[in-house]
């Protein structure tokens, strides 16, 4: 059983644009929800990461904005960049959890010119 | 770079081989994970280790054997394969054991012929 679910599986904007990912847990245990981003050739980055005592959290360009009544959470990248293609996955983990992250499938973002 | 290091990048190896996957942090972490990523599936979790001791096995079939001689190595011993277990292999290492934040390695790509 899946415990994390992300969508959209792929995603294309234009330069400037907004891209959202959007995830969604079951697990009411979870505490730590990370974003990791991921280029061709090289393994899954820490990219920003959220707690869910905070509903927003911005670094950079990237925010991630917290629903925990609806058990969502999504990632925002302002002003996208051709830069910012890649591979982006969210996890999830739980204190006492044993150091375990839960991920989601995973949303290829492409960002055209 | 992450501060993870793999070797190989990348291996062919038929049904009958034996070979081994090697993972080096460099980052004074104490605990140390393998994970598997195939196309379209969430990573998934294979081992962990805390201070060179096995913390978790995630009913990993055990044509896969897993070695910590200490807190900064990490291998994945591979015996008799089959054509399903192809797929990029992650090391990941984290601080503690509550390590959240997992920094991963570049990924051994394998292919099993």
């Amino acid at each position: 059983q899946q415990q994390v679910k992300q969508s959209p599986q792929s995603l294309i904007v234009q330069k400037g644009g907004i891209p959202i990912i959007n995830c969604a847990y079951e697990n009411t245990a979870f505490d730590y929800f990370p974003w990791y981003q991921q280029f061709p050739g090289k393994g899954p980055a820490l990219l920003i990461a959220i707690r869910p005592d905070v509903s927003e959290k911005k670094e950079g360009r990237f925010t991630i904005s917290f629903n925990k009544s609806a058990k969502q959470f999504s990632l925002h990248i302002m002003d996208s960049q051709p830069g910012d293609s890649a591979t982006y996955f969210c996890a999830a983990s739980k204190a006492g959890g044993g150091n375990k992250l839960t991920f989601g499938t995973g949303t290829q973002l492409k960002v055209e010119l | 770079e992450t501060g993870v290091t793999q070797t190989p990048r990348h291996l062919v190896m038929g049904m009958t081989n034996k070979k081994s996957l090697k993972c080096e942090q460099h980052l004074g972490h104490n605990a140390m994970y393998w994970y598997k990523q195939s196309a379209k599936k969430p990573l998934e979790l294979m081992f962990v280790y805390n201070f060179k001791e096995q913390t978790e096995n995630n009913s990993v079939p055990s044509r896969f054997s897993p070695e910590c001689p200490n807190s900064s190595h990490l291998f994945l011993h591979l015996h008799t394969l089959q054509p399903e277990d192809s797929a990029l292999y992650l090391c990941a290492s984290s601080q503690g054991a509550q390590g959240y934040e997992q920094y991963f390695g570049p990924g051994t790509r394998l292919t099993v012929t």
